[in-house]
């Protein structure tokens, strides 16, 4: 089982659209997480931290985390044609944060 | 921008061969953690330094090795290149004592080539 799983995508919506991001994790100790955005040929861009179980929002962007299911997963409203990349989830694992591959997400006009 | 630069932008190395790659902090930031992006996969951690002294390691052999200078920026040594290599290097800084509490921001990547 890989420590931290995200679907490879690529998720495909329609500008104006709720995207939903998903990613579980296996170590049960973690305790802080991470969504980063990389657009093709870049760096990765850290757009949302989470440490608490529940919601956190920041503009468009709204990350949820639910330790007991070992789930984390952001939302992105009004997806813009700007907004496709693909986006890494991040997991703290003892001393380092472990990455997904990420998910490819295409927003269409 | 991050405030966090790497050096150089893109870099062709021979098998075998030795390289180094340069890594400046954000401003304020006193850990610098390296990562190994290859094609289609997330960031690999490779090692984390804190004021100068290494305080995690991935799973990369001791080939990879690594330094981090008073004023907090930070070199990336591979000897003896392998093919699997090829890869972006990224750095990223981070405030505080453990990276995995507080947030990182990374650097634009060297992409390292080995023919």
């Amino acid at each position: 089982q890989k420590e931290v799983e995200q679907n490879s995508g690529p998720l495909s919506v329609p500008e104006g659209a709720i995207a939903s991001l998903n990613c579980t994790y296996s170590d049960r100790g973690s305790q802080s997480f991470f969504w980063y955005r990389q657009y093709s040929g870049k760096s990765p861009e850290l757009i949302m931290f989470i440490y608490s179980n529940g919601d956190k929002e920041d503009g468009r962007f709204t990350a949820q985390l639910n330790k007991a299911s070992q789930y984390v997963s952001l939302l992105i409203r009004d997806s813009q044609p700007s907004d496709s990349a693909t986006y890494l989830c991040a997991v703290s694992h003892t001393d380092k944060l472990i990455f997904g591959t990420g998910t490819r997400l295409q927003v269409f006009p | 921008e991050t405030g966090v630069t790497q050096s150089p932008t893109h870099l062709i190395k021979t098998r075998g061969q030795q390289v180094t790659l340069r890594c400046s902090s954000q401003s304020g930031h006193n850990t610098v953690s390296w990562y190994q992006q290859a094609l289609g996969q997330g960031p690999q951690f490779i090692f984390q330094y804190y004021r100068e002294e290494e305080n995690g390691r991935g799973n990369f052999p001791p080939r990879f090795s690594g330094l981090q200078f008073p004023n907090y920026s930070s070199e990336l040594n591979v000897n003896a290149l392998e093919l699997d290599d090829s890869a972006l290097y990224l750095c990223a800084s981070s405030s505080g004592t453990s990276a995995t509490s507080y947030e990182q921001y990374f650097g634009p990547g060297t992409r390292l080539t080995v023919t």
